[in-house]
């Protein structure tokens, strides 16, 4: 069974600064994907960055970005420029098949002024 | 466009009383899922439907039932709510094959469950 940990349960960031959240994984498979999902108090789920680990090159989307490390086994997610509505929490994932995300505890990200 | 949209946001129940929580989405997806998330925890998988008409139990289906009702509608029915199912419910769809990404699931806003 795979697993997902994010041993940051919280974390926080004054604005404009630049933040990394931790995510490690565990599988012995070699294809999969990754996910870094964010819920803000409204609690909604919302994708922010995915990546296949066929891939090398790290994901980028706008401010946020990822260090996948697949020997490691360890999906990072590096956010620039924190702007307080990134204040949530964030939630590692993995896909193996499309049947089942499988999620980390969270990280909640608190922005600071 | 409304994506994925549930019903109701929140409910309050009794013990033993039954309800469906409501899921439909409007992007033509074929897959769709039921998740609950419980304080400090990430989501786990209840059921799932590869398809219409199929459906497919997750990591903790005990005391639920799902009807995929069509391609858009997929219900999640609480037959006798026990305090253990309080919880917050997250309904999600997947894009289809030929439609990119079709890794990617996309999450409803989530109903709030509270079992007395």
């Amino acid at each position: 069974a795979q697993t997902v940990t994010q041993s940051q349960p919280e974390m926080s960031v004054q604005e404009a600064e630049t933040v990394t959240l931790s995510c490690t994984y565990d599988t012995s498979e070699s294809n999969y994907y990754l996910f870094w999902y964010k819920q803000p108090p409204s609690r909604q789920m919302i994708l922010v960055i995915r990546q296949e680990a066929y891939k090398q090159q790290n994901a980028t989307e706008n401010r946020f970005s990822v260090n996948f490390q697949k020997a490691a086994k360890s999906f990072s997610l590096k956010i620039s420029d924190s702007q307080l509505g990134d204040t949530a929490m964030y939630f590692c994932a993995f896909l193996l098949s499309a049947r089942q995300l499988t999620f980390g505890s969270g990280t909640q990200l608190t922005v600071l002024p | 466009n409304a994506g994925v949209t549930q019903t109701p946001k929140f409910q309050v129940l009794k013990t033993g009383q039954s309800m469906t929580l409501q899921c439909a989405q409007d992007m033509n997806h074929n897959s769709m899922y039921w998740y609950r998330q419980d304080p400090g925890m990430g989501l786990r998988l209840i059921y799932y439907s590869a398809s219409e008409g199929t459906t497919d139990k997750g990591e903790v289906p005990n005391g639920y039932n799902v009807s995929r009702l069509n391609k858009r509608e997929f219900s999640l029915r609480l037959e006798s709510a026990a305090p253990s199912q309080t919880s917050v419910y997250f309904c999600a769809s997947r894009r289809s094959l030929g439609q990119g990404y079709q890794e990617t699931q996309y999450f409803g806003p989530g109903t709030r469950l509270l079992v007395l």
